[in-house]
This record gives structure tokens, C-alpha cells and sequence, in this order.
């Protein structure tokens, strides 16, 4: 089955600075590559996701860059801010059988940003 | 809110019993899927359903199950409960099969097995 490996699993940066989180994954036949934001004992919240036919998304300060080739997929976030302070989930779709199933996560990466 | 609901928000059980969870997903949407978050495990697929048909299954334990009714809301049942089942335990949904439009989380329930 696939499998998702997510670095680094603590990233403390400067409110200001950027933070970027990789991820590689093991199924060349996953095409879609959601990431997830988890505050504490709250739900997991889609903030950006990225499909296997594009190579770059932005959204404002978020952003997300896929390499098929090597199968791995980074989050960048600019300008950080105390409030983007999170646990932050990578995923890749896995199939099985005859089509999609569930999402293969990281174990995540908690991002502190210091004021 | 994200659309999604789920019942109850905590559960505390014993050992050996059974629960069940449940979930509404957002309207219009046709696919749940189960997921179960430990601090050592990470978040795990559980399973899948898709207008009321199982879709997909993923680390679900034998003494788990779940269904979709046809409402479209879905229970999940954890039975011959163990300490090692405590956990949140979260659904999703989404308005397609493949699950790459809309894959919204709920809120989670808290299980605690003492």
C-alpha cells in the first residue's frame, strides 16, 4: 500500500520567516496530494491541495510544489504568523483494487512559529 | 462548522464493550470515510462508504465495522473494546467517490477505553 513519509516533525521558525515541509510518497499511481492543518483537539482542515497534472499552487501565502519523478511534495509558508501555529498533515490518495480509496497521511510536522 | 457532525463529542467505556459512533456527513455529499488519530499510530483510513456501499477499506480491525444508511449518515461500531482503541475518531466526506472535491473532516470523537 502507499506509504507517506512527512519531515521534519518539529519545524520552529521566526514569526516572519518561511517554513517548508516535505513529503514523499511511495505509490506512483497516487494523483492527488491534499495538506491538512490540525490545531489542538480540533479537526483537520484542508488548506491547499494538489493534483499529479499540475507542478506548483498558490494560495496567498501557502504554497505547493509536486515532483512526480521523484515522488515527493513540499508546503511553503511565507510570512508566517503566531496563528500558523499548527500540526500541519500531508496526504496522497492510495488506490486499491478498482479505483480511489481512503488518504495515506504523515505523521505530521508541528510548526512553531516564535515571536 | 464544517457541515459535518458527529456524535458523541466524548465517550468514556470500559474494556470489552461496545460503542458506536456516528456520523452525518455534509449535505449532498455521498461519500464517508472513518479515520482513527492516536498519538503513535497518526491518522489511519479506516473505511470507506459511497452512497451506502462499502467503497474501500483500509486498517480496520476485525472487531470494527460500519455501515451507511440511506440517509446517507454512517455508524461506526468498536467492539471487545481494549485500552489500545482510545483515540479520536474522525469522518470525512466528500461529494464524489474518488474524494478529491470537498473532503471535509467533522469534529471528532474522543474515545477513552479504561
Amino acid at each position: 500500500g502507499e506509504n507517506v513519509e512527512q519531515h521534519p516533525s518539529t519545524l520552529s521558525v521566526q514569526e516572519g520567516d518561511s517554513a517548508v515541509i516535505k513529503c514523499t510518497y511511495s505509490d506512483s499511481a497516487s494523483n492527488y496530494f491534499p495538506w491538512y492543518k490540525q490545531e489542538l483537539g480540533k479537526r483537520p482542515q484542508l488548506i491547499i491541495d494538489i493534483r499529479s497534472n499540475v507542478g506548483e499552487k498558490k494560495d496567498q501565502r501557502i504554497a505547493v510544489t509536486l515532483n512526480k519523478t521523484a515522488k515527493h511534495f513540499s508546503l511553503h509558508i511565507t510570512e508566517t504568523q503566531p496563528e500558523d501555529s499548527a500540526v500541519y498533515f500531508c496526504a496522497a490518495r492510495m488506490y486499491s483494487g478498482g479505483g480511489a480509496d481512503g488518504l495515506t497521511f504523515g505523521k505530521g510536522t508541528h510548526l512553531i512559529i516564535q515571536p | 462548522d464544517s457541515g459535518v457532525t458527529q456524535t458523541p463529542k466524548h465517550l468514556i467505556t470500559a474494556t470489552g464493550q461496545r460503542v458506536t459512533l456516528r456520523c452525518s456527513p455534509r449535505s449532498g455529499d455521498l461519500s464517508v470515510y472513518w479515520y482513527q488519530q492516536s498519538l503513535d499510530q497518526g491518522l489511519q483510513f479506516l473505511i470507506q462508504y459511497y452512497n451506502g456501499e462499502e467503497r474501500a477499506k483500509g486498517n480496520i480491525l476485525e472487531r470494527f465495522s460500519a455501515q451507511q444508511f440511506p440517509d446517507l449518515h454512517s455508524e461506526l461500531n468498536l467492539s471487545s473494546l481494549e485500552l489500545g482503541d482510545s483515540a479520536l475518531y474522525f469522518c470525512a466526506s466528500s461529494i464524489n467517490r474518488q474524494g478529491d472535491v470537498g473532503y471535509t473532516f467533522g469534529s471528532g470523537t474522543r474515545l477513552t477505553v479504561v
